[in-house]
């Protein structure tokens, strides 16, 4: 298997503009977490999924960001309009019984 | 909600020594207590975990504590090496019935000197 995919690896915007994040989890994996990585904030969780569904959205930061996981093996995280803050690292983990497992993350960029 | 404390924030050894990081977790339902270790620029991946109703857990110079009464846990890495140098995360997980709540500490900058 080649583990949870994330794309694109890096992404460079400018304020303003819309930021679509894409994440492939493992395959028969049935809960997809996305989670935001910065320097001051540590590791948050955003959004989670289960069988497809959002179970918990507490952690998402406002309305600009919204999560879809249209079936089982792909999800999107998409942030409108894109700000500075908004900077980070984004990743993906999906998990079957216990223990999640990590994508690779998006390095984003908000200039 | 879960609020997980992690301690010490930065920890520098000598090769060969051993480290110990610990966490304190404040929901006496968590039940689930991965560690994971992340390297500079890589995805975190987890290398041990334990739950509730074990008390230590060890593989090969990892070993994981847990006191359910205190509401405490560590990770102790034993005979270090300089490629245990990473940040290391505990978390505290609510798992029931395929929810799962993860919260995770603001982890540990390990340094080990050659």
């Amino acid at each position: 298997d080649a583990g949870v995919i994330q794309s694109p690896r890096h992404e460079v915007t400018e304020m303003g503009q819309e930021v679509t994040l894409r994440c492939k989890p493992i395959s028969g994996h049935n809960s997809l977490f996305w989670y935001r990585q910065t320097m001051m904030r540590g590791l948050e969780l955003l959004i989670y999924f289960n069988n497809n569904v959002p179970i918990d959205d507490s952690g998402m930061p406002e309305d600009r960001f919204s999560a879809k996981m249209p079936n089982a093996s792909f999800s999107t995280l998409k942030i409108q309009p894109s700000e500075p803050r908004d900077s980070a690292v984004y990743f993906c983990a999906s998990r079957w019984t216990d223990t999640q497992y990590f994508g690779p993350g998006t390095r984003l960029t908000v200039l | 909600g879960e609020n997980v404390e992690q301690h010490p924030s930065t920890l520098s050894v000598q090769e060969g020594d051993s480290a110990v990081i610990k966490c304190t977790y404040s929901d006496s339902a968590s039940n689930y207590f991965p560690w994971y270790k992340q390297e500079l620029g890589k995805r975190p991946q987890l290398i041990i975990d334990i739950r509730s109703n074990v008390g230590e857990k060890k593989d090969q110079r990892i070993a994981v504590t847990l006191n359910k009464t205190a509401k405490h846990f560590s990770l102790h890495i034993t005979e270090t090496q300089p490629e245990d140098s990473a940040v290391y995360f505990c978390a505290a997980s609510i798992d029931s019935g395929g929810y799962q709540k993860v919260t995770f500490g603001t982890g540990t900058k390990l340094q080990v000197i050659p």
